[in-house]
C-alpha cells in the first residue's frame, strides 16, 4: 500500500460528460502529480502541484482541470469527454517537488475511466 | 512526448535466467528512476540513480547510467515468477519544469 488514495477506482460514463477523479496523497507529502496511462501512449504526465500551487504541466487538455486544496488532496476535472479519453489516470505524490536528488514518486491503483 | 525509449518492449525468459532492459533519453537529466508495474496496477518505484552515478543495486536488481550515451539499464538477476510485470524507466530533466517523464515500458515475462 503506498498511501495515496484515488477514487473512484471504475469510472464509466458517456461521451460528452464531465467527471471528477480525486486523491489523497501520503500523509505528509505535498506534491500531488496526475499520469494519464493507455494503452497506445503509455505514461503521459498532465500536471504537477506543490503545496495548492500549480508547479509543472504537461500535454494536458483544455478539456482537463486540476487543482490543490489545502488539505493537500487533488481533483482532477474531465469534461466534454471523448472516447480517446478512456484510459486508467493515476495520482503519484511526493514529498518534495523533485528537487536535488529526491524524487520518488508514490503512486496510487489509479481511476480507470471508459467513455461510452 | 516522451523522453526515455524501451529497449525491448517485450522480453519473456525462463525463471532463473537474468532479465536486463534499456532506456534511452534524449536531454540532460538530473536523475533517473526505475518503477514496476503489475498489471493494472499502479507502479511502484524500484531504484533511483543520480547523474553522476554510474551502478547502483539493490537486492536482485542493478541499474547502470551511461550519461554519455543517454542511457541505462536495469538488470533483473535470478529472475522469479513474481518478477513479472511492466518496468519503466522515468527521468527528471535538468532544465524545464520539474516532472518525471516515463518511457514506454518493457513488459517481462517470466516462464516458470
Amino acid at each position: 500500500d503506498s498511501g495515496v488514495t484515488q477514487t473512484p477506482k471504475h469510472l464509466i460514463t458517456a461521451t460528452g460528460q464531465r467527471v471528477t477523479l480525486r486523491c489523497s496523497p501520503r500523509s505528509g507529502d505535498l506534491s500531488v502529480y496526475w499520469y494519464q496511462q493507455s494503452l497506445d501512449q503509455g505514461l503521459q504526465f498532465l500536471i504537477q502541484y506543490y503545496n495548492g500551487e500549480e508547479r509543472a504541466k504537461g500535454n494536458i487538455l483544455e478539456r482537463f482541470s486540476a487543482q490543490q486544496f489545502p488539505d493537500l488532496h487533488s481533483e482532477l476535472n474531465l469534461s466534454s469527454l471523448e472516447l480517446g479519453d478512456s484510459a486508467l489516470y493515476f495520482c503519484a505524490s511526493s514529498v518534495v517537488p523533485l528537487a536535488g536528488d529526491t524524487g520518488e514518486l508514490f503512486f496510487g491503483e489509479g481511476s480507470r475511466l471508459t467513455v461510452l | 512526448s516522451q523522453q526515455g525509449e524501451e529497449d525491448p518492449q517485450a522480453l519473456s525468459i525462463q525463471e532463473g535466467e537474468n532479465a536486463t532492459m534499456n532506456c534511452s533519453y534524449k536531454t540532460s537529466i538530473n536523475n533517473l528512476q526505475w518503477y514496476r508495474q503489475n498489471s493494472g496496477r499502479g507502479l511502484v518505484h524500484l531504484i533511483l540513480i543520480r547523474s553522476n552515478e554510474r551502478e547502483k543495486h539493490s537486492g536482485r536488481l542493478r541499474v547502470t547510467l551511461d550519461t554519455s550515451k543517454k542511457s541505462s539499464s536495469l538488470l533483473i538477476t535470478a529472475s522469479r515468477a513474481a518478477d513479472t510485470a511492466s518496468y519503466f524507466c522515468a527521468t527528471r530533466e535538468i532544465q524545464g519544469a520539474q516532472k518525471l517523464v516515463f518511457g514506454q515500458g518493457t513488459r517481462l515475462t517470466i516462464n516458470p
